[in-house]
Parts: C-alpha cells; sequence; structure tokens
C-alpha cells in the first residue's frame, strides 16, 4: 500500500539554523500538505500546494518558511532561521485531489536548541 | 473561536465497553469530515472520509456518522489495541486545509 514518507525522523538543530524536511508523497497525489503540531496541541495546518505552486498558507508560514518540489517525488519544508518555538512535529500529507482523503506521513521531531 | 470541538477530552473503557466519541463543527459550507487515528509519536493515520448528512462508515470495530453540525464515532467493543487518540478534522469552502480538533485520547483496559 502507498505511504507517505518523510526524512529525517528526528532533527536538532541550533537557533537560527535552517533546516529542511523532506518528504516523498504518494505517487499519484497532486495536493500536497504540510501540517505542525507542538507537543500537547492541536494539529495545525501550515501550507497546502499544488500544481507546483503554493495554494494556500496559514498565518504561521511566514517569510521564514518555505515549500518546494524539487522534482517529480520529493517535496520539502525549509525554516530559514529557525526559532525555539518552531520545536514540533512536522507532517507532510498527500491527496489526490479536494476536498479528498489527506495520508499523512509519519512526521519529523524538529528540536531547536 | 473553536471550529472542530471534541468530546470527551480523554475516556477509559474496559474492554468490550462500547462507547462513543463526539466531533461537533461550527465551519460553514462543509466539504469533508475525516477520522484519523493517532498513536503517541506517530502521524494521524487515516480512519473514515464522510461527505453529507445521514452517511455512514464501518470498519471493523468503528462506525462513523455524521449530521449537520457534527459526527460521532462509535466503537463496539473495543479492545487495548483501539487505545489511541482519535482525531476528527473538516475540510470546508473553499478551502484544502484540513482544521482538526483537540483529538479524544482513548484508553481501552483489559
Amino acid at each position: 500500500e502507498p505511504e507517505v514518507t518523510q526524512t529525517p525522523s528526528h532533527q536538532v538543530t541550533q537557533m537560527g539554523q535552517e533546516v529542511i524536511l523532506r518528504c516523498v508523497p504518494i505517487s499519484n497525489h497532486l495536493y500536497f500538505y504540510w501540517y505542525r503540531q507542538i507537543l500537547g496541541q492541536k494539529v495545525e495546518f501550515l501550507v497546502s500546494f499544488y500544481n507546483n505552486e503554493i495554494s494556500e498558507k496559514s498565518e504561521i508560514f511566514d517569510d521564514q518558511f518555505s515549500v518546494e518540489r524539487p522534482d517529480g517525488s520529493n517535496f520539502t519544508l525549509k525554516i530559514r532561521s529557525t526559532k525555539l518555538e518552531d520545536s514540533a512535529m512536522y507532517f507532510c500529507a498527500s491527496s489526490r485531489g479536494s476536498p479528498d482523503t489527506q495520508y499523512f506521513g509519519p512526521g519529523t521531531r524538529l528540536t531547536v536548541l | 473561536e473553536d471550529q472542530v470541538t471534541q468530546s470527551p477530552e480523554a475516556l477509559r473503557l474496559q474492554e468490550g465497553e462500547s462507547s462513543s466519541l463526539n466531533c461537533s463543527y461550527t465551519v460553514s459550507g462543509l466539504r469533508g469530515l475525516f477520522w484519523y487515528r493517532q498513536d503517541p509519536g506517530k502521524g494521524p493515520e487515516f480512519l473514515f472520509t464522510l461527505y453529507s448528512a445521514g452517511e455512514e462508515k464501518e470498519k471493523e470495530r468503528l462506525k462513523a456518522t455524521l449530521t449537520k453540525k457534527e459526527s460521532f464515532l462509535h466503537i463496539t467493543a473495543p479492545k487495548p489495541e483501539d487505545s489511541a487518540t482519535y482525531l476528527c478534522a473538516v475540510q470546508f469552502g473553499g478551502y484544502n486545509k484540513l482544521i482538526f480538533g483537540a483529538g479524544t485520547r482513548l484508553a481501552v483496559h483489559p
């Protein structure tokens, strides 16, 4: 059964450093998403991506964040200058269409020291 | 204001003791309501999608229903392996994003 994969599973970084989180969505899906979940809190939407451009973003997704689909399989989230409050689980998701079921990856735990 | 509210926050059941989890929503133009299961430190695992009031979906011991204001996840004769956090999310209006509730933490004891 196809699934969304994410790497790394855990990333530790120093405040102010850049991090890139990587995702491989399900192969025939067209919509891609990033969400995050701070420990003990709700899952929060960050950004959606369709047809090689951002289709929607939240207030959290400021100029420090960017997304890219560098080739036909990968989808990345870059945080340019990490802050302590960026520490969270980051989930990638994909769907065939919209509205449609979004399938989530296992997550990357980002720890900013 | 919360657009998706789940209750109860936590639920403890004995094995075999059936119960229901609630998800109420206040958004307009619902396009889909989604139930996920989340184990600690893991990503949300898809369970059900419901698109219109009156719709029902069933899988093993779980059954999801939808009305115009809320959804229920019914758990029949639960087992310890059903212990997890159950998340409800909605997609609405012209948006692609999901809005999640805070979840219900379910513990099933033998």
